[in-house]
Formats: structure tokens, sequence, C-alpha cells
């Protein structure tokens, strides 16, 4: 595997469940991120995690829990998401928070139903 | 507030149709600004960092160039395969330990042989 994987590529999930979103990056980078992304708007960072460490929460509703074990691995879990959840979720990594250019992943597309 | 505003939101070009994309933007300063090319249901791809007014990167058919107040992306003779949505970000100064990038909502490229 080369680059940022995210695991799985489509998810449809009911309001009542419980998931979790897979990222995993192969370059060596210190700091990783998740962002989503909605039709017609700018894509929105939601998280950033520096050396495992989360170094930003942009105002996100707790229904969404990010979860970093290490440098390579970042997840994201869901649970009692709202229609308006659904978007394409993308993670990203960069070497460090600044001012590195950031590397995406093919995205999630969640679909919550 | 620190803002992106790409323009325009869709451009048709024949195959061979030299044209620019346009990305304004206001921070209280800037660090960086990023331009990236995003395939249908793809994560964005990293294209170019641009850091300073002045500064011009090329890549193939595609050139990014930066003042004071805005960035152009000029695609010169494009093919079909270029055809895609080019996002623009910015990274202000003052960001604090974060990288964190203020997107635009992108340019819509179709490229007609």
């Amino acid at each position: 595997e080369t680059g940022v994987t995210q695991t799985p590529r489509h998810l449809v999930m009911g309001m009542t469940n419980k998931k979790s979103l897979k990222c995993e990056q192969h370059l060596g980078h210190n700091a990783m991120y998740w962002y989503k992304q909605s039709a017609k708007k700018p894509l929105e960072l939601m998280f950033v995690y520096n050396f495992k460490e989360q170094t930003e929460n942009n105002s996100v509703p707790s229904r969404f829990s990010p979860e970093c074990p290490n440098s390579s691995h970042l997840f994201l879990h869901l649970h009692t998401l709202q229609p308006e959840d659904s978007a394409l979720y993308l993670c990203a990594s960069s070497q460090d928070t600044s001012p590195y250019e950031q590397y995406f992943g093919p995205g999630t597309r969640l679909t919550v139903t | 507030e620190d803002q992106v505003t790409q323009s325009p939101e869709a451009l048709r070009l024949q195959e061979g149709e030299s044209s620019s994309l346009n990305c304004s933007y206001t921070v209280s300063g800037l660090r960086g600004l990023f331009w990236y090319r995003q395939d249908p249901g793809k994560g964005p791809e990293f294209l170019f960092t641009l850091y300073s007014a002045g500064e011009e990167k090329e890549k193939e058919r595609l050139k990014a160039t930066l003042t004071k107040k805005e960035s152009f992306l000029h695609i010169t003779a494009p093919k079909p395969e270029d055809s895609a949505t080019y996002l623009c970000a910015v990274q202000a100064l003052g960001g604090g330990a974060t990288n964190k990038l203020i997107f635009g909502t992108g340019t819509l490229l179709a490229v007609q042989p």
C-alpha cells in the first residue's frame, strides 16, 4: 500500500448505528486530519492530530469521535448520526503541521438513512 | 475573517483552448497557498504550493502564479484528461499548532475533445 488509504470506501448506516472509519498513511508523516466534504461546500476541517495528540477540534458534534493510536492510523467513530451528516469524509496527512502540503486519501462516502 | 473565493464555478473548454482559473483570498497573513486537483469520487491530489507574491510553479500543462490578493492556475492547451475540480486552499499566519487549510469551493473544469 502507498499513500493514504481509507476504509470502507462506501458506508450506509442508520441513525442508531455505530460505525468507524479507518485511515492509514504510509508516508511517514506525523500529522493526520479528518475533513468533511459536502456538495457545493468547501472542505471542512474536523480534527487534527500531530504526533498522536489532538491539536484541533473544529467545533465538531460529539457524535463524531476521533482516535489516533499512532502516527500512521486515524479512526473516526460515528454514533447516532443525522441525515445531514451524509458526505464524503476525507483523511489527510502531512509531514508536520505547518506549512507542509497535505496528502489526501480517497475518502469514505457516508450515507445516513 | 479568512476567506477563499474561486471563480468561475464551472468552465468548459475545447481541447487546446488555454484559460485560467482564479483564486482570490483574504487572510491576515499568508503562510502558503495550495492548489489541488480532485477527480469524481476521489480525494484531492496535491499540485502546487506557493509561498510569496511573484512566485510561479509549473507542472506539465499547468502553471500557478501568486499575487498578494489572488492566485491563478493557467492551463495551456488542455486535454480531456485535465477535466477535474481544481481546489485552492490557503494557510494563514498565526494558525497556531495546526496546519489549518481554508478551502474554496473549487472550479469544475470540463475539457471537450
